[in-house]
């Protein structure tokens, strides 16, 4: 059966300190793998998607950036931590568009 | 930009209260799925429609999904404390991306 794995579940940072969180999933190919951020109790707002190795989609600008090495590993990342991007970060994947989106347990995550 | 606007934003209602939440949009969408999350979890999916004018029913909740494809709601019956989520719908506008809803927040009293 298939798996996605998110971590850490949570993290505080300061103010400008670099952020690296890491999604995988197991038991299937190719999958497109997506990263959300949700607001307290709100709807969830896309961030980044990629349908292969090394193809990202951008929906947001802002300073962060995502990559993926690898066929189910997808990595969200930061430079510089702003306070805004304070947020709950959820990982997906689907196999195909319309197929339902698995989501990990997410990342909270507080900039201080 | 596509937007999916739920209401209400909150609901809280006595056990055994009907209710329904509204999904709106000026686009179009080849799909629409609806999901609920649990506090410090992930969404987890409750159906997808795909056709205008579907109805779906999975228990005591039915799913419809617009004739023009930009709208859908959600009616639950009968409503448990079970029932208490964030419940969230998302719009497929092509193959690969969704577009989520704004959220709505339901608490069910015993």
């Amino acid at each position: 059966s298939q798996t996605i794995h998110q971590w850490p579940a949570t993290l505080v940072q300061p103010v400008g300190s670099p952020l690296s969180l890491e999604c995988t999933v197991e038991g299937t190919s190719n999958p497109n793998l997506y990263w959300y951020r949700q607001a307290a109790g709100r709807g969830l707002q896309l961030l980044f998607y990629s349908v292969g190795i090394g193809q990202i989609s951008s929906e947001v600008p802002q300073n962060l950036s995502a990559s993926r090495p690898q066929d189910r590993q997808f990595i969200l990342s930061s430079k510089k931590l702003l306070l805004s991007d304070s947020g709950f970060y959820l990982c997906a994947w689907s196999v195909l568009g319309n197929s339902p989106l698995h989501f990990g347990n997410g990342t909270r995550l507080t900039v201080t | 930009t596509q937007l999916l606007e739920q209401s209400p934003q909150f609901l809280s209602i006595q056990e055994g209260e009907n209710l329904t939440v509204y999904c709106n949009s000026s686009s179009v969408f080849s799909s629409l799925q609806w999901y609920r999350q649990e506090p410090g979890e992930g969404p987890v999916l409750l159906v997808t429609v795909v056709t205008g004018g579907e109805v779906k029913k999975l228990k005591r909740l039915t799913f419809q999904f617009g004739d023009a494809r930009k709208d859908s709601s959600l009616h639950i019956t009968a409503a448990q404390p079970g029932d208490t989520g964030l419940y969230l719908c998302a719009g497929v506008p092509g193959t690969y991306k969704y577009i989520f809803g704004t959220g709505t927040r339901l608490k069910v009293l015993a």
